[in-house]
């Protein structure tokens, strides 16, 4: 399957402040991407998916203002979470598909928003 | 919308003793059933994709099976290593989207 490979794998905020996360397909040119939210206990949930060289498509409820999405190559896209607050905190995961309809998940990021 | 209800919630066994996880879902149009495993602080690993009723897959202890309404994930002689969480997911429609479970999560002690 896929490569995926995430960046950072943690971090740590202050409140107000922005966070870039990098989701790269190793092996793989992804025209797609996907970008999911996992809280404790919970199963993730599709934040947007990502298309090379157009805008994001936003799942209903999630601010797009307040979750940037580029996808600028084919192998890398990045979600920017703007003024981040304490409710923002979790672990956010990327993927891509391949074959098919199989899709291969990046090792996630948590971030914790102080 | 669609939907998927994974049971039991938490399961545990000893080694060596089988058991099923249970996939219930509703779904408009299915493209394919997935199974991943997700070990904590950990993106969920690729196990199996179903596509059809009566497909049937297997990978080591793992078997899944599949009908028009839910999906098992058969466990056979489960090693304290098979510990982790199941998660299930349904595709449907014309994109590449994936509705995810709140997963089962296993335990296998020694």
């Amino acid at each position: 399957g896929a490569v995926v490979s995430q960046h950072p794998s943690w971090v740590i905020c202050k409140s107000g402040t922005s966070v870039k996360i990098e989701c790269r397909s190793l092996d793989f040119q992804a025209t797609t991407m996907f970008w999911y939210r996992q809280f404790p206990k919970q199963s993730l949930m599709l934040m947007a998916t990502s298309n090379e060289g157009s805008k994001a498509t936003y799942e209903q409820g999630v601010e797009k203002d307040k979750f940037l999405i580029n996808h600028a190559s084919l192998t890398l896209s990045t979600l920017t979470v703007t003024s981040a607050h304490p409710e923002d905190s979790s672990f956010y995961i990327c993927s891509t598909g391949q074959r098919d309809n199989e899709q291969f998940f990046g090792p996630g990021t948590r971030l914790t928003v102080l | 919308e669609d939907q998927v209800t994974q049971s039991p919630e938490a399961l545990r066994l000893q080694e060596g003793e089988s058991s099923s996880l249970n996939c219930s879902y509703t779904v408009s149009g299915l493209r394919g059933l997935f199974w991943y495993r997700q070990d904590p602080g950990k993106g969920p690993e690729f196990l199996f994709t179903l596509y059809s009723a009566g497909e049937e897959k297997e990978k080591e202890r793992l078997k899944a099976t599949l009908t028009k309404k839910e999906s098992f994930l058969h466990i056979t002689a489960p090693k304290p290593e098979d510990s982790a969480t199941y998660l299930c997911a349904v595709q449907g429609g014309s994109n590449y989207k994936l509705t995810f479970g709140k997963g089962t999560l296993l335990t296998v002690n020694p």
